[in-house]
């Protein structure tokens, strides 16, 4: 069974607007954090914003915002005032269990979603 | 050197080859990692290494390799590519000190075409 799921390939959005791209997720785990990377067309893997399962607000890094709703198992990633530059993929990705001595995290990623910001 | 680098950029082999990816990190960070990434399928994990003298095995391990002598360095050895080892090849790494988010900081990636 797939543990990280992003339903939408691609994306279309208008410059200006707000977007919402889908994540769902799958664990047992209580504790698990649920990452989103950026990775434009040049190919570089940019982190954007991280939400734990036991915080207890959604996550906002500037333009970003994560809609963490635990009963669904989803991690929805919300871009406001879309921009040319937001155009890119993206991927959400999942640590299963508490963060291990020494950083390791081991991260579960899904096939991502590719967005397009017309002007 | 700021971050993740990768060597080579781009690489063309042939099949049976041996080959191995460089990546060296500046940031001491403890964990690193290897993940190949394929259209619709995201990033796999294939090695990671919670630390220097330590490594483990990912997602999709078969027919890599990899050493982890020092904190900096991380090489991922293909011992004798195949073509469906064609892929983009992604490095990198984490640490605690970063916060408990302990998100993964990624190199540019590899490009690697075996024919």
């Amino acid at each position: 069974a797939q543990k990280i799921t992003q339903t939408q390939p691609g994306m279309f959005v208008q410059e200006k607007e707000a977007v919402t791209l889908d994540c769902t997720y799958d664990t047992s785990d209580q504790s698990y954090g649920l990452f989103w990377y950026k990775q434009p067309s040049s190919g570089e893997m940019i982190f954007l914003i991280y939400q734990g399962s036991y915080d207890e607000q959604n996550a906002t890094e500037g333009r970003y915002s994560l809609n963490f709703q635990k009963a669904r198992k989803s991690a929805n990633l919300v871009i406001s005032a879309s921009q040319l530059g937001d155009s890119a993929m993206y991927f959400c990705a999942m640590r299963e269990g508490r963060p291990l001595s020494g950083g390791y995290n081991k991260l579960i990623f899904g096939a991502g979603t590719r967005l397009a910001v017309h002007p | 050197i700021a971050g993740i680098t990768q060597a080579p950029t781009s690489q063309i082999l042939a099949a049976g080859r041996r080959m191995t990816l460089r990546c060296t990190q500046d940031m001491r960070h403890n964990a690193m990692y290897w993940y190949r990434q394929d259209l619709g399928l995201g990033l796999r994990l294939i090695h990671y290494s919670n630390t220097a003298g330590t490594t483990g095995k990912g997602e999709v391990p078969d027919g890599y390799s990899v050493s982890r002598a020092n904190t900096d360095d991380f090489p991922l050895t293909l011992a004798s590519a195949v073509p469906s080892q064609t892929s983009v090849y992604f490095c990198a790494s984490s640490d605690s000190r970063g916060g408990v988010n302990n998100e993964q900081f990624f190199g540019p990636g590899t490009r690697l075409t075996v024919l």
